[in-house]
């Protein structure tokens, strides 16, 4: 079984310049998650889709970073205009089932590194 | 929000030995996940914990959940090189996972 595909998998951008960033997800899975992981942090949720709706993007600065996720399986995130604490590793991962009841784990793609100059 | 902590922040231990990575969360957590990430690579899942009292066991780590003191074990037995990683735990409510900072663990020859 494929895992969680990501690209690109590097890319550094001067501040203010947009970027973007694709996932594509385990197979089937219906629930997909972008992170933002700063050097010596853990994850932070950004946005979760369900199929191809949003379920939570509280933390999702949403003057400058957009996501979506059209037929419910690849997703793309955007960022525009960069800023220099934008700099991070952005994390896509897949979960096959959003239900409660079944510890469906998550499952990582590989990340793509931001650096913002 | 869901606050969780893992402490040390940093280990480092001598191989054979034995130590323990410890993870609080602040309110109750449906599930509570370990996962590693070797440097430069993505996160891989280690363990789920369902309900209090579960314990799982891998080789030479073993996780164990608490809920009514909020509080997960990573026990490494006779520790190898091999597990020099950064061992991360979730917290979840509803659907969304909260991260501890992470426990970057060296084992030393």
């Amino acid at each position: 079984e494929a895992g969680v595909a990501q690209s690109p998998r590097y890319k550094i951008i001067e501040k203010r310049q947009s970027v973007a960033f694709w996932c594509n997800p385990i197979s089937g899975h219906a629930t997909l998650y972008w992170y933002q992981q700063i050097l010596g942090q853990g994850p932070k949720l950004l946005i979760q889709f369900q199929n191809n709706g949003v379920v939570d993007d509280s933390q999702l600065p949403k003057d400058r970073f957009s996501a979506e996720r059209l037929k419910g399986v690849d997703s793309t995130l955007k960022i525009q205009p960069a800023k220099l604490e934008d700099s991070a590793v952005y994390l896509c991962a897949s979960r096959r089932t959003r239900s409660r009841e079944i510890g469906e784990t998550q499952y990582f793609g590989p990340g793509t590194r931001l650096l913002v100059l | 929000e869901l606050k969780v902590e893992q402490n040390p922040l940093f280990l480092s231990m001598q191989e054979g030995k034995n130590y323990t990575i410890y993870c609080n969360y602040s309110t109750t957590s449906d599930r509570l996940y370990w996962y590693r990430q070797d440097p430069g690579k993505s996160l891989e899942s280690l363990f789920v914990l369902l309900s209090n009292g579960a314990v799982k066991q891998e080789g030479r780590l073993m996780a164990s959940l608490d809920t009514k003191a909020r509080l997960s074990t990573l026990h490494i037995t006779a520790a190898v090189h091999d597990l020099s990683a950064t061992y991360f735990c979730a917290g979840t409510t509803g659907n969304q996972f909260y991260f501890g900072t992470g426990t970057s663990l060296t084992v030393i020859p």
